[in-house]
């Protein structure tokens, strides 16, 4: 069983407001992701990280912005929530090895926003 | 443009029947093959992983396939139950970057009537 978790499961919310949603693993990876999905659609990588300091924008455009000042904290950031943020955002977790291509990527439950 | 098709988009069978779900990529340099189970609402739990040298592998009732030359992948599911239903997502990571890249498929919505 993974153990990556985040935080809330589901969140309204009203428009403009700041919100943070919290993603914690304790597997001691150094990647960390998070993945946007909207239903019936597949997930789309919006930010990653290979370790402390670390961040970079995935292929999605996103206005969230993400930290990474522990390995096992990868927090996720609007600052003005807007309806178009409606949406499920997974956070993910694997290895970082010399290979990296072949380790397994863990998800959390997911976080489903509702921006009013 | 490296892409995963699913097929079909959903699947309707009754308990005890077996079914097949597939993947077609183009997602090159191909690294690895994965099949994810993604309940209602939650987020993806892997079922099997395969590299390119591999033809097919086995998770309890679920058998995985590749065709890395043909670029396509099959999902089987024996004696279905009804905790079988849930989405089904092929997830394809490449060599191209230091990331090793995820190509997500849209998943096969698959639902299992008693």
């Amino acid at each position: 069983e993974a153990d990556i978790y985040q935080t809330p499961r589901y969140l309204v919310i009203g428009t403009g407001k700041k919100i943070t949603l919290e993603c914690s693993q304790t597997m001691g990876h150094d990647k960390m992701y998070w993945y946007q999905q909207d239903p019936g659609m597949e997930l789309h990588l919006i930010h990653y990280s290979y370790g402390v300091n670390s961040t970079e924008k995935g292929d999605l455009s996103s206005e969230s912005t993400v930290s990474r000042i522990r390995t096992e904290h990868f927090p996720l950031t609007l600052e003005s929530a807007r309806p178009s943020h409606t949406s499920q955002y997974l956070c993910a977790s694997s290895e970082l090895t010399s290979h990296f291509l072949d380790t397994e990527a863990f998800f959390g439950q997911g976080t489903r926003l509702t921006v009013v | 443009k490296n892409q995963v098709e699913q097929s079909p988009q959903s699947l309707i069978i009754l308990e005890g029947k077996n079914c097949t779900l597939q993947c077609n990529y183009t997602v090159s340099p191909f690294s690895n093959l994965r099949w994810y189970k993604q309940d209602t609402g939650r987020g993806p739990v892997s079922l099997t992983i395969m590299t390119f040298s591999e033809n097919t592998k086995s998770n309890g009732r679920y058998t995985a396939t590749l065709d890395a030359d043909t670029k396509q992948s099959s999902l089987h599911i024996t004696a279905s139950q009804l905790s079988d239903s849930a989405s089904y997502i092929c997830v394809v990571s490449d060599r191209g970057s230091t990331l090793g890249r995820l190509y997500f498929g849209r998943g096969t919505q698959l639902t299992v009537w008693p």
